[in-house]
């Protein structure tokens, strides 16, 4: 079966912390991985995604993410955290074709 | 940036009451997605829809709900017979295709809670 899950559900860190979060998930095939980032009080956002190529990806606000594939993980990292990245994270993914699944997410609350 | 809009943000209704949730995707996408949250739970697919029809649905699309693109820009999510369980903030999204490697563009949400 096809699923995605997330390590953490709450993570609290200082201003200037590095962040990582956990994500596997379990599909046989080829997939494509995205971050989506939920602030408080709005919409899903795209962080990054990754479909092939370079296994490190790049995304916006200084986050990155690395797709290994023999560990099944997507984990999303930020060197240096800053109060705005106070959210929820949803990793996502999609096999070769249908639905994109969401991770239950992770609530990060960045304390100055 | 183009967005996806979503009307109303909040909705409150009463048990056996029918809601039309309405989204308007982004002008040039193709595809059409609906996604629930329900209160401390994962973001879980409901519906996706293309050329008019529905292209792949999850078990929780049951026959209560229904989907329809009326016009050349909305696209409504009904819920016929709202039952408890249907509170939850149900988000529309889009993509101009439909590939795997698609990045879906969420609205912001419709809060639709059942009394």
């Amino acid at each position: 079966a096809q699923s995605v899950s997330q390590h953490n559900h709450h993570v609290i860190l200082s201003e200037a912390a590095s962040l990582e979060l956990g994500c596997n998930y379990s599909y046989g095939g080829t997939v494509n991985l995205f971050w989506y980032v939920q602030y408080p009080g709005q919409h899903l956002q795209l962080l990054l995604k990754y479909f092939s190529g370079d296994p490190l990806v790049k995304g916006i606000k200084g986050f990155e993410a690395e797709f290994i594939k023999s560990k099944f993980s997507f984990n999303l990292r930020k060197p240096s955290v800053q109060w705005s990245d106070t959210a929820e994270y949803f990793c996502a993914f999609r096999g070769s074709w249908g639905k994109l699944q969401f991770g239950a997410g992770t609530q990060v609350v960045v304390t100055p | 940036e183009p967005e996806v809009t979503q009307t109303p943000s909040h909705q409150v209704t009463q048990m056996g009451q029918e809601v039309i949730l309405r989204c308007v995707p982004i002008s040039n996408h193709l595809y059409f997605y609906w996604y629930r949250q329900i209160l401390g739970q994962k973001v879980e697919f409901l519906v996706s829809f293309y050329n008019n029809e529905i292209s792949e649905k999850s078990e929780i699309f049951d026959d209560q709900f229904s989907v329809e693109r009326p016009d050349g820009s909305n696209f409504t999510l009904k819920i016929r017979s709202t039952k408890l369980e249907d509170s939850a903030m149900y988000f529309c999204a889009s993509s101009p295709g439909g590939g795997s490697n698609e990045k879906l563009f969420f609205g912001s949400g419709t809060q639709l809670s059942v009394l």
